[in-house]
């Protein structure tokens, strides 16, 4: 069951440009993560936010969280051509201790130099 | 280090035959996952286990069996009646069941032949 929808599928920019992508999720969470995967590894952690918080920051990323709106923003600040990975987020919804991630398809960003 | 190990990080097998992936981490982590991702698509959930001796199935368990006889290991096997094997699996695990960041190991490419 696909919870989360990122937005855009694909993202081009030149490096020092920001990057914005975005995630749309159906039902209500209890936290909302974003991860990075590079090609052929597996997957990092990046952020958590919890479903009473709006924002939060770490080092060069900003993540928003509207749960009116049921979504979510990533924004990488003066991009590298390192940060050229593909961008997941994971909503955990609850479901009686048996709470679990759903993870979307994934914005794949490449960063020009 | 901490971390998790997955092994092999690529697996070729013949049509009909079982298939045994490892996966072993020394983060004292209770919960462990099996994720399974085709390309250009999210991670599936297939099976996970949040205490020693018990697991559950996830959205995709079908053609899989997994066991959890030890904290540290959460071995996965890909059986032939799994019809469409080939794929990028990923296991991953966090300090409680379902909550919190997951922790992923760096995959292994199954390719059946």
């Amino acid at each position: 069951s696909q919870q989360g929808e990122e937005d855009p599928q694909a993202l081009s920019i030149q490096e020092g440009e920001n990057a914005t992508m975005n995630c749309s999720y159906k039902t209500s969470i209890n936290n909302l993560q974003w991860y990075r995967q590079n090609s052929g590894r597996g997957l990092v952690h990046l952020i958590l936010i919890r479903s009473n918080e709006r924002e939060k920051h770490s080092g060069r990323l900003r993540v928003t969280l509207d749960t009116s709106k049921k979504s979510s923003s990533l924004l990488i600040t003066a991009s590298r051509a390192a940060d050229t990975a593909s961008y997941f987020c994971a909503t955990e919804t609850p479901q009686g201790g048996s709470e679990k991630l759903v993870f979307g398809k994934g914005t794949k960003l490449t960063v020009n130099p | 280090d901490g971390g998790i190990t997955q092994s092999p990080k690529y697996l070729f097998r013949k049509e009909g035959q079982n298939v045994t992936l490892s996966c072993e981490q020394n983060l004292n982590h209770d919960a462990m996952y099996w994720y399974r991702q085709d390309p250009g698509q999210g991670l599936r959930l297939i099976y996970y286990s949040q205490i020693v001796n018990d697991f559950q199935k996830g959205d995709i368990a079908e053609g899989y069996s997994v066991s959890r006889e030890k904290k540290e290991s959460f071995p996965l096997t890909v059986t032939s009646a799994q019809k469409n094997p080939t794929a990028f699996y990923l296991c991953a695990s966090s300090i409680f069941g379902g909550t919190g960041e997951l922790f992923f190991g760096e995959g292994s490419r199954l390719t059946v032949l």
